[in-house]
């Protein structure tokens, strides 16, 4: 099974500043199709998670440009350029390339400073 | 807009069973693979199974290889999950999810004597 690192797992931020989150994966995400199934969820808290990003740096529709996804291959990061408070939560990378199992990595929790 | 809203959750005994149902609306259901995903209490998410858009076929994570049964009726716009044998790691919120994209509030389920 693919096995996905996200690091940090707890990511303490001040308003206003950048954030960055990144997921490390076990085996090459790009599929014989040429693209990378690496999604990026935030789960707030209390809330089921929502998709921000999807094959690695397409945002969802109503989704902030504050956020942005990067990477290729086994490396990847996602970026918020100005944290707000409404993104407290815990974000998750999930790869839908080696399935299955689709695999999620620990889940980073982002809060305020 | 797409809603997604699961039923069944409850207190079982390990070694019992239970049922859970999504029914979806405003999409054409027929045409979206679909997913069962876990989250434990205070833990991270955790891929279920998935079936194909027409039902024919199922995948499912090893721990409930067996145990777990993933299906739909395309003409309800229902999604089921049949758990069998529940064991007390079962314990989680269960979600059903849209090809990926898309997610249920959830439905709580908790094995325990």
């Amino acid at each position: 099974d693919v096995v996905l690192t996200q690091s940090p797992l707890s990511l303490p931020v001040t308003l206003g500043q950048p954030a960055s989150i990144s997921c490390r994966s076990s085996q090459s995400l790009l599929f014989s199709d040429g693209n990378t199934y690496l999604i990026w969820f935030q789960q707030r808290p209390g809330q089921s998670p929502r998709r921000l990003i999807y094959q690695v740096s397409k945002r969802d529709s109503g989704v902030p440009d504050r956020f942005s996804g990067s990477g290729s291959g086994t490396d990847f990061t996602l970026k918020i350029s100005r944290v707000e408070a409404e993104d407290v939560g815990v974000y998750y990378c999930m790869q839908g390339t080696h399935w299955p199992p689709h695999t999620f990595g620990q889940g980073t929790k982002l809060e305020m400073k | 807009q797409v809603h997604l809203g699961e039923s069944g959750g409850g207190v079982v005994q390990p070694g019992t069973s239970r049922g859970l149902s999504c029914t979806g609306s405003g999409f054409t259901f027929s045409n979206y693979p679909m997913h069962w995903v876990r989250q434990a209490p205070g833990k991270g998410l955790e891929w279920v199974a998935l079936i194909s858009y027409d039902g024919t076929t199922q995948y499912y994570t090893d721990s409930v290889k067996g145990r777990f049964t993933i299906s739909r009726d395309n003409s309800k716009n229902t999604l089921y999950l049949q758990m069998n044998s529940l064991r007390a790691e079962d314990t989680a919120v269960y979600y059903c999810v849209r090809d990926m994209s898309d997610w249920g509030p959830g439905t709580l389920v908790t094995v325990s004597s």
